[in-house]
């Protein structure tokens, strides 16, 4: 059973760095692509961005500029650092598996990450 | 961009009835790359049909998509009280590579 786990700060203070961390158990993340997908509140789900294990990346062109993902094999976790947040960027952060044909097949819980001083 | 609209807004139901979401992309949607996912509050989305018609693993076959092209329909044959919820579509594609609509909140009459 593939399960994924956010972690990471609740609380960021604006013009800083969001990092968020992804735990992956019960699959290698060696297979597919992982992404990080958010919501702010009562909002609609965006994606944000998407790698696979060898470092292939995508980005949502809107975040291209302030964000990068990145795979720790060796932990079978991966992250997202999100640069000069503002309070537009206050949300719930999920991460997912990217399967074969675009569908995200398994989340994590999410977590809300707060953007104030 | 491509964007998707998803209509209606909100559909006011009573369990047992059918359940009819709709969601229109602004330009074709690439082999059928188009799924379907139910959220519920507090709760991560669900993924429920994949490749516009093809039913997740575990979902009961109430649920069903169809559509091709720029139009695509969720539909739920009879509501059961679980499935009050608010509903995704989203797509795969390129640049950006997945956009999300705007949601269909099904609630009960």
């Amino acid at each position: 059973q593939v399960q994924l786990q956010e972690s990471g700060p609740g609380l960021v203070k604006p013009s800083e760095t969001l990092s968020l961390t992804c735990s992956v158990s019960g699959n290698s993340i060696t297979y597919y692509y992982w992404s990080w997908i958010r919501q702010p509140p009562g909002k609609r789900l965006e994606w944000v961005a998407s790698s696979s294990y060898v470092g292939s990346t995508d980005y949502n062109p809107s975040l291209m500029s302030r964000v990068t993902i990145s795979i720790d094999t060796s932990k079978n976790q991966f992250s997202l650092n999100l640069m000069s947040v503002t309070a537009a960027d206050t949300a719930v952060y999920f991460c997912a598996r990217l399967y074969s044909s675009g569908k995200f097949d398994h989340w994590g819980q999410g977590i809300l990450v707060t953007v104030s001083s | 961009e491509i964007v998707l609209t998803q209509s209606p807004g909100t559909l006011s139901l009573s369990p047992g009835e059918r359940a009819t979401l709709s969601c229109r992309a602004s330009h074709t949607v690439t082999s059928n790359y188009l799924a379907w996912y139910q959220q519920k509050p507090g709760q991560a989305p669900r993924l429920l049909i994949y490749g516009a018609a093809n039913r997740a693993t575990g979902i009961p076959d109430r649920f069903s998509g169809s559509g091709s092209g720029a139009d695509f329909t969720l539909t739920i044959s009879s509501l059961e009280p679980e499935d009050f919820a608010v509903y995704y579509c989203q797509r795969y594609g390129t640049s950006p590579q997945i956009t999300f609509g705007g949601g269909t909140k099904v609630e009960i009459k």
